[in-house]
């Protein structure tokens, strides 16, 4: 079974702390995302990787940065966490490739910026 | 624009009913279309995917089905259990050059009610 696991299932930090999400994955997937979800509004990409060392914007970039030095982890960085990023973040990966690969979930994480 | 729309946005059934959930799609360059179910709490799972040349696919108790010429599917819960509850994501997949795109519905939220 893929297996993605994330670091934290709740995490609450202030106004301007540094904030690491870790996501790690066990099958060889090339491909990692981060997504964040808020009510009424779905999944929306953060962004991708699909190699390591390598890393493309999603929708919705701004305010987070990444890091994969593995293939198997992929963290999302706020640098300054601000409230408006209070949300549900969640870590997927797929096979790499062009063609359609399913995306395997992680649990999620649920950040709250105070 | 690419856009995926799901209705109803919640749903409220007793345990041992069928129900439809619908979802209409104006993703273009077409894919497939998945059909996620999300546990509160918990990242998504997947249930069916169907390419375009497939209008219908079966898990258990979940059928899916897809209409790529009016651009719907449903997916369709028969004998409803008390785990059924959760969120039911559409997910339809945009064919771009070197990298799937995904796109998200906000979900359908079903209660199922002993």
């Amino acid at each position: 079974d893929v297996k993605v696991t994330q670091s934290s299932r709740y995490l609450v930090k202030r106004t301007g702390e540094k904030v690491f999400l870790e996501c790690v994955q066990d099958m060889d997937h090339e491909n990692m995302f981060w997504y964040r979800q808020d009510p009424g509004l779905g999944l929306r990409l953060i962004y991708f990787s699909y190699d390591v060392k390598m890393k493309e914007k999603g929708d919705i970039p701004e305010g987070y940065s990444v890091s994969r030095e593995k293939k198997e982890r992929f963290s999302l960085i706020l640098e300054s966490a601000s409230t408006n990023q209070t949300s549900m973040y969640l870590c997927a990966s797929s096979l790499g490739g062009t063609r359609y690969n399913e995306q395997f979930f992680g649990p999620g994480t649920r950040l709250t910026v105070l | 624009k690419n856009q995926v729309e799901q209705s109803p946005q919640s749903l409220i059934i007793l345990e041992g009913k069928n129900c439809t959930l619908q979802c209409n799609y104006t993703v273009s360059p077409f894919s497939n279309l998945r059909w996620y179910k999300q546990d509160t709490g918990r990242g998504p799972v997947s249930l069916t995917i169907m390419t375009f040349s497939e209008n219908t696919k079966s898990n258990g108790r979940y059928t899916a089905t897809l209409d790529a010429d009016t651009k719907q599917s449903s997916l369709h819960i028969t004998a409803s259990q008390l785990s059924d509850s959760a969120s039911y994501i559409c997910v339809v997949s945009a064919l771009n050059t070197g990298f799937q795109k995904l796109v998200f519905g906000t979900g359908t939220r079903l209660l199922v009610s002993p």
